[in-house]
């Protein structure tokens, strides 16, 4: 099956920081999402980002989908973008996300 | 639209009683998943359903588990009996097809004692 990595796994901020996640995947992919999982447990959809760049106020991600990597960009960072980040990728040969692990990131005021 | 809606939100049971997760799918969407999250495995896929008929049920992890969508608006997913390894999150999500956007419902979580 297809293998999704996420990087750092842990990121502490100052807030007001910017900050760049990263997602690699081993495979072609149809579909590519981020999503933000708040303190409470909600899954938030941030980005449906299959290839090219979107953003989203102080968000914006860009994926390449040639070269297997999507980048999730937060910038003036808040206490509330505290939680986990993950990337959730639809191989070509299936019709289901599969999730990287994360990266927990904790701003601090 | 109100979302994916998942009942109950919170549930405690006791080893070997029957437990049953429950998701209404965002109206129109004609796929529906049903995920689990636990801090050892991360958020895997148990079960798909296209159009109401499973397709994928490669995730389920074993007879204990069972899931139906008997129409396009209601989706269950069943645990008999439960044991305490069954404790986590569990997701259910919707999308237009199998090819665009999923959105997630506020999960269930599950506690086996």
């Amino acid at each position: 099956g297809i293998q999704v990595e996420q990087s750092p796994p842990d990121l502490i901020l100052q807030e007001g920081a910017n900050s760049t996640l990263r997602c690699n995947f081993s495979d072609s992919v149809n579909n590519l999402q981020w999503f933000h999982q708040n303190p409470w447990g909600q899954l938030i959809n941030l980005f449906y980002i299959p290839s090219g760049t979107k953003q989203n106020g102080r968000l914006s991600a860009t994926t390449v989908a040639t070269e297997r990597y999507s980048l999730l960009y937060i910038s003036s960072s808040q206490t509330t973008d505290s939680g986990v980040y993950f990337c959730a990728v639809e191989w070509f040969k299936g019709r289901v996300l599969v999730f990287g692990k994360g990266t927990r990131l904790s701003v601090i005021a | 639209d109100a979302g994916v809606i998942q009942s109950p939100r919170h549930e405690v049971t006791e080893m070997g009683q029957e437990v049953t997760l429950r998701c209404k799918p965002i109206s129109g969407h004609n796929s529906l998943f049903w995920y689990r999250q636990t801090m050892m495995r991360g958020l895997e896929l148990l079960i798909y359903f296209n159009n109401n008929v499973p397709i994928d049920d490669s995730g389920m992890p074993e007879d204990r588990f069972s899931a139906k969508m008997p129409n396009a608006s209601f989706s269950t997913l069943k645990i008999q009996p439960s044991e305490p390894r069954d404790s986590a999150v569990y997701f259910c999500a919707s999308s237009p097809d199998g090819l665009t956007e999923a959105f997630f419902g506020q999960g269930t979580r599950l506690t086996v004692v």
